[in-house]
């Protein structure tokens, strides 16, 4: 019954591969999020969607592509991928605009 | 631009001792602040909500204050235990198209037997 999930939790790849993240909720939320975790644990926005469709886009390099099937899930793929792209990726949701974000558990991606 | 300060970066405490968080933040229009607790290895969790007219919020040992006249938020742990150790982050709304939230960078605690 875990709210919001994300798969899969580590990501251990080589420079210039393609790689995806996964993530769904199921509290019924209209808004879903990325953000990206650096080493010095800031969290940083990297993409919002509310129902489907993409309103913030943070100055995120066009390797980064997200895709929202349905409201319920948002993906991330990433292209070509650098060693700063070594991260934490965690997904969240929310209803409306001013409700409780939840954040799934994180995927720790490394580049190497 | 919306910012939102955190101190200290990093603080360490023996168990059972009590200690103040302090979150500072220039958001505007203020729509509410929350305050988050993120273990390591997880994802934050929110441990409190505070809005324009609240002053004062508990969450049994974990207190929260806000003044909206000088943009401060405190977070306050009462009698600190082990499972306390983890990262505390302030995030705050702006009352504008879409709720921008902006966080800050965190504050890590550490609580030592």
């Amino acid at each position: 019954d875990t709210a919001v999930s994300q798969t899969p939790k580590y990501l251990v790849t080589q420079m210039g591969n393609d790689k995806s993240i996964k993530c769904e909720q199921n509290l019924g939320h209209d808004t879903m999020y990325w953000y990206k975790q650096d080493s010095k644990k800031f969290l940083k926005i990297m993409f919002s969607y509310n129902n489907k469709e993409l309103i913030i886009n943070e100055t995120v390099p066009n390797r980064f592509s997200p895709k929202s099937p349905d409201k319920a899930h948002l993906n991330l793929h990433i292209n070509s991928l650098e060693l700063g792209d070594s991260a934490v990726y965690f997904c969240a949701s929310r209803q409306g605009g001013a409700g409780e974000l939840f954040f799934g558990e994180g995927s720790r991606l490394t580049v190497l | 631009k919306n910012q939102v300060e955190q101190s200290p970066q990093s603080l360490i405490i023996l168990e059972g001792k009590n200690c103040t968080l302090q979150c500072n933040y220039t958001v505007s229009p203020f729509s509410n602040l929350r305050w988050y607790k993120q273990d390591t290895g997880r994802g934050p969790v929110s441990l409190t909500i505070m809005t324009f007219s609240e002053n004062t919020k508990s969450n049994g040992r974990y207190t929260a204050t806000l003044d909206a006249d000088t943009k401060q938020s405190s977070l306050h742990i009462t009698a600190s235990q082990l499972s306390d150790s983890a990262s505390y982050i302030c995030v705050v709304s702006a009352e504008s198209a879409g709720n921008m939230l902006t966080f800050g960078g965190g504050t890590r605690l550490m609580v030592k037997p």
